[in-house]
């Protein structure tokens, strides 16, 4: 069966250290994989969008990762601060006719001060 | 406007009503989608247009459920007859030109249907 996982349990780290949150999917090839952002009581917010034939992409503190041998990707926040506390989303982009995301449930990440 | 707006924020209904969810997508924004998303789940697609057309409504549970964008801009998603089980927070996304691969997809709040 098609699945995307993210860890469920919330990823608790301190101020300034690297947060790393793991998004794998099995039965799926998509064209591209997207990372959201998601605040108590709004909508998803779009952070970085990786294709498939790249290795890593970066943006200011972020990094995301796509490997589609292990059928995984990894974000990473450095300097992380409690203000990047938050639900962060992997979501897969097909290539088919509607060009819709299919989401994983989510990592919340809690920055300690 | 300056973003995708939905209205209303919270819908609180009794099982067997009939509720209409309404987007506005950004201004110019041909491709606007409808997730559902359930507590602790990420979003999950119900239905995309294309400008006004549905080009694909595979997510949609059942017939219960019906959506519509007559101009190409605002949307209304329509549910009959609702049942708890379609508790749940109703988003809705538009994304610019042809909503092609890889064009981001920008998503409203959000609205919080609660059937009793």
């Amino acid at each position: 069966s098609q699945k995307i996982e993210q860890n469920s349990e919330a990823l608790n780290i301190q101020e300034g250290k690297t947060a790393t949150l793991t998004c794998n999917y099995t039965n799926y090839s998509p064209a591209y994989l997207q990372w959201y952002r998601q605040d108590p009581g709004r909508g998803p917010v779009f952070l970085l969008l990786i294709r498939e034939n790249e290795k890593e992409k970066r943006k200011e503190r972020l990094k995301v990762t796509f490997d589609t041998t292990l059928k995984q990707s990894l974000f990473h926040i450095t300097a992380s601060q409690p203000a990047d506390s938050a639900t962060y989303l992997c979501a897969l982009d097909m290539m088919d006719s509607s060009y819709k995301l299919i989401f994983g449930s989510g990592t919340r990440l809690l920055v300690r001060p | 406007g300056a973003g995708v707006s939905q209205t209303p924020s919270n819908k609180v209904t009794e099982k067997g009503k009939y509720v209409e969810l309404r987007c506005d997508p950004i201004s110019g924004h041909t491709a606007l989608y409808w997730y559902r998303q359930s507590l602790g789940q990420g979003p999950e697609f119900l239905i995309y247009f294309q400008g006004t057309g549905a080009a694909d409504d595979s997510g949609l549970p059942n017939d219960r459920f019906f959506a519509v964008r007559p101009e190409g801009s605002v949307s209304t998603l329509k549910i009959q007859r609702t049942e708890r089980g379609d508790s749940a927070v109703y988003l809705c996304a538009s994304s610019s030109t042809t909503g092609a691969l890889g064009d981001t997809q920008y998503f409203g709040p959000g609205t919080r249907l609660t059937v009793l």
